[in-house]
């Protein structure tokens, strides 16, 4: 079982190009979530899903796309990158309700110039 | 509004001191899940325990206890005789269907 993989580790985008962070998981979970970590303000929800083809918004979604077309992968799109997306980013993912922990990815730490 | 209160943002000890770690949530729902999670300076996140709404039985696991208080909405964690390998940032959570994380408390034991 590899759990949850994140390609890439780092990145580092100027201001206004797009990319995809990719996330999978091995585990057969139905939800699976996206969180930014900034410095004081702990795990951010930005997009979750509780199944292929259901996605919802979370706390931040504001210039972030997600679609959930398999079980395995939740991709995090970045449409034009800000310096305010700067941040460490996390997938998770979990059993389907909320009894259930969240199994974390490695990160990526996206860096926009 | 911020579900989940770490008033706590660092925490300096020397070893074998205990830390405990206060951990204050808000929600309207009757069920819903308290977590602890562990992030070591490696950077991953590490799940420590969960307790559900329903079960206010504290519980002590080797040096780690929890107290958990539905009265004052509080989900405490202590670390007795804490060693330097326990330095790392834990977070609090809550899932009332969306996980909230509080901000965390940076806890460093000195040797």
């Amino acid at each position: 079982n590899a759990g949850v993989t994140q390609t890439p580790k780092f990145q580092v985008l100027k201001t206004g190009q797009s990319m995809t962070l990719q996330c999978a998981q091995d585990m057969n979970h139905e939800y699976m979530s996206w969180y930014r970590q900034d410095p004081g303000m702990g795990l951010r929800l930005i997009h979750y899903s509780v199944g292929a083809g259901i996605t919802d918004q979370g706390e931040v979604p504001n210039g972030y796309n997600v679609s959930r077309s398999t079980t395995e992968d939740f991709p995090l799109r970045l449409l034009s990158a800000a310096p305010s997306q700067t941040s460490v980013y996390f997938c998770a993912s979990g059993g389907p309700g909320p009894s259930y922990e969240q199994y974390f990815g490695p990160g990526t730490r996206l860096t926009v110039t | 509004a911020q579900k989940v209160t770490q008033a706590q943002t660092e925490i300096s000890v020397v070893e074998k001191e205990d830390v405990t770690l206060d951990c204050v949530y808000e929600t309207r729902d009757t069920t819903y899940y308290l977590f602890w999670y562990k992030q070591p300076p490696s950077g991953e996140l590490v799940f420590l325990i969960r307790r559900n709404s329903f079960d206010e039985q504290n519980e002590i696991s080797g040096r780690y206890s929890w107290n958990f208080q539905k009265s004052t909405s509080s989900f405490n964690f202590t670390i007795t005789a804490s060693q330097v390998v326990d330095s790392a940032v834990y977070f609090c959570a809550l899932n009332d269907y969306k996980l909230s994380f509080g901000a965390g408390t940076t806890v460093t034991v000195r040797a």
